[in-house]
């Protein structure tokens, strides 16, 4: 199975700070990469699909860079709604496999 | 646009049969896979398995042994079922259709989740 490492594992930041979530696969995936938040309680949202496009209605804020082994999420203005719990998930082969996760918490 | 309404038994003892269904509104199951995936505090998000509306289904390896997805194309439904459960099945279940292209596949939308807890 193909492996994901998403670091760090929480972070915590202020309104209007510039986030950076990364993720890495144990082997190479192409741009087979997607992105979700997933706030308490509810289900996972697709934001970024195959590395870098942004899923319709998904803010501008968002955006996702990367291709191989190497891939990054960055929020370019943290927003209040954005506190949540980030996932990768790589879909070159199967099985498909997420990443641990990332909590983005107010400082 | 499409959404996914999903339902089932919330507690289980140990051994039975995990039975979940998930119905969907919006859209048809032609054209597409339909995936089950859990989630626990322990090892996260962990894909299940998959369907088409043709009864083609793939599984995890990891759980292959023990599951079965099934499609009812009258009804507009797809159902999960887990035998011979365990504490460590205990998770929140989704469903999600896949959508994907030439780079990949990704899950959109995704129903509410299941908790389903196995317990003596």
């Amino acid at each position: 199975d193909i492996q994901m490492t998403q670091s760090p594992p929480s972070l915590s930041a202020s309104v209007r700070d510039r986030v950076t979530i990364t993720c890495r696969a144990s082997q190479n995936i192409r741009s087979s990469l997607n992105w979700y938040q997933q706030k308490p309680g509810k289900a996972p949202k697709l934001l970024i699909y195959a590395a870098s496009s942004l899923q319709s209605g998904v803010p501008s804020r968002f955006s996702g860079s990367g291709s191989a082994t190497d891939f990054t999420l960055t929020i370019s203005s943290l927003q209040p709604e954005d506190f949540a719990t980030y996932y990768c998930q790589q879909s070159y082969t199967s099985p498909l496999t997420f990443g641990g996760g990332t909590k983005v918490e107010i400082k | 646009q499409v959404q996914l309404q999903q339902w089932g038994a919330g507690l289980l003892r140990p051994s039975e049969t995990l039975s979940l269904t998930c119905a969907v509104y919006g859209g048809s199951l032609s054209g597409y896979y339909w995936s089950w995936i859990r989630q626990t505090p322990g090892k996260g998000l962990e894909w299940i398995g998959e369907i088409n509306h043709r009864r083609n289904a793939t599984y995890n390896p990891s759980l292959k042994s023990r599951v079965t997805i099934s499609v009812d194309t009258s009804k507009n439904q797809f159902s999960l079922k887990l035998s011979s459960v365990t504490a460590a099945d205990s998770a929140v279940f989704y469903c999600a259709r896949i959508v994907g292209n030439s780079l990949g596949d990704w899950f959109d939308p995704w129903g509410q989740g299941t908790l389903v807890t196995v317990s003596s």
